[in-house]
């Protein structure tokens, strides 16, 4: 089991460029959570999805964030017009669909907006 | 407001002394909280979950939960030097939702 997978690891971008993170759940998991991890805020939740659909989306800023879950074998958050405070290491993480069941989370994405 | 508010910031402890950790929830709404440990560079992993009012032991870690106060505590037994790192606590409103993380609680374990 390779554990979640995200790429790229680190991506800079400029400032106003987009940047798109990609997200592998574990095979077998139907939940996927997406969030981000700053030394000022801390790690905060974006936005979820259950068996592809969206379900909670209310930390994800409404301007220039979008995530989609094509299949159930990777999702995307897409980054629009990047500014400087986006900066942050974005982490994607795996359940199964249930109570109990732990959130697996992946290595993240460091993204620095110059 | 941080909805999940944990204490002490940081901790230096002892090898083979104890931690011990606490995490308060201020929303109402949430009934499930779960202990994440996240070492320098590494990503959180779980390392307890608690849905009921009482105590939980694995190993060297014990947890207690009262649900009346939304109040979780983490404790650490025997520290070891591995045990260094930042402790985060979150809570969620049911099980498979959103975790709702406080700011943690950094671990130091010195020899």
């Amino acid at each position: 089991n390779a554990g979640v997978i995200q790429t790229p690891r680190h991506k800079v971008t400029g400032k106003g460029q987009e940047a798109t993170l990609w997200c592998e759940p574990i095979s077998g998991h139907s939940a996927v959570f997406w969030y981000r991890q700053t030394i000022v805020q801390g790690l905060e939740f974006l936005t979820y999805f259950r068996n592809q659909a969206p379900i909670d989306d209310s930390g994800m800023p409404k301007e220039r964030f979008s995530a989609q879950m094509p299949n159930q074998s990777h999702s995307t958050l897409k980054i629009q017009s990047t500014q400087p405070q986006d900066s942050a290491v974005y982490l994607c993480a795996s359940s199964f669909t249930g109570a109990n069941y732990e959130q697996y989370f992946g290595p993240g994405t460091r993204l620095t907006v110059l | 407001q941080q909805k999940v508010q944990q204490s002490p910031e940081s901790l230096i402890v002892p090898e083979g002394g104890m931690a011990s950790l606490n995490c308060t929830s201020s929303d109402r709404n949430v009934d499930y909280f779960w202990w994440y440990r996240q070492h320098s560079g590494k990503s959180p992993k779980m390392l307890m979950s608690i849905f009921s009012n009482g105590e939980k032991e694995e190993g060297r870690f014990t947890v207690h939960l009262n649900k009346a106060s939304l109040h979780t505590s983490l404790h650490i037994r025997d520290s070891q030097p591995s045990d260094s790192a930042l402790y985060l606590c979150a809570a969620s409103k049911g099980g498979g939702r959103a975790l709702i993380f406080g700011t943690g609680t950094t671990v130091s374990v010195s020899p």
